[in-house]
């Protein structure tokens, strides 16, 4: 599982109120990304970063922030939580190698806006 | 934008039969493609990558290929088993775009009935 953590597993909210999910690994890789997965839209990218400080934002971004203060924490917050982020979230890793670099995934995270 | 697409969305096929999973990219800039499988309620586990100047890649029973050129790739599953059933997806790493992003397909849902 390369180490990667997520947490909560699971989440009810009510519209409005702010959520924070975490993505935890242990192998001090560069990169990490968050997704969401969604029936009929696979897994989309929401932000990565790719160092302490170092973000950026994928392809459905809007209503979501990143922060990285640590190589090994990547969080990502919902400001004021809509039904429209009601979906999983993935958090990933990049494991970068000689030859070449791959993907690794966590358990995900189920979150509900009620 | 690269677009990835994998058809059938669902297979359903009968134990110990051979079958083939399809993929297709719109543009051949890539750095490689993995393919993952899902399992329900659960994340994403890597099964293969194949380099961009690879043809394929074997893993057991599974055996990806990649044509480039055309812009597909297959995951060959010899003698499936009901503990294949689950979602396979793939997904590709774009040359252009930075931040060792992927874009995923949707998908294939895979059922092995005894």
């Amino acid at each position: 599982d390369a180490g990667i953590t997520q947490s909560p597993r699971h989440k009810v909210t009510e519209t409005g109120t702010p959520v924070t999910l975490r993505c935890h690994q242990t192998e001090n890789h560069r990169y990490m990304y968050w997704y969401r997965q969604d029936p009929g839209h696979g897994l989309r990218l929401i932000h990565y970063s790719y160092g302490v400080k170092d973000t950026d934002k994928g392809e459905v971004s809007d209503g979501y922030s990143v922060s990285r203060s640590k190589t090994e924490d990547f969080l990502l917050t919902l400001e004021s939580a809509t039904s429209s982020q009601t979906s999983v979230y993935f958090c990933a890793i990049m494991q970068e190698g000689e030859i070449y670099n791959e993907q690794f995934f966590g358990p995900g995270t189920r979150l509900t806006v009620l | 934008k690269q677009e990835v697409t994998q058809i059938p969305a669902a297979l359903s096929v009968p134990e110990g039969e051979n079958l083939v999973l399809n993929c297709s990219f719109t543009d051949s800039a890539i750095y490689n493609l993995q393919w993952f499988r899902q399992d329900p309620g659960k994340g994403l586990t890597s099964l293969l990558l194949i380099q961009s100047s690879q043809r394929e890649q074997t893993s057991g029973r599974l055996n990806a290929s990649l044509d480039k050129s055309s812009g597909r790739s297959t995951l060959y599953i010899a003698a499936s088993q009901p503990g294949d059933s689950a979602t396979y997806l793939c997904a590709v790493r774009p040359i252009t775009g930075g931040g060792n992003k992927l874009t995923f397909g949707t998908g294939t849902q895979l059922k092995v009935e005894l």
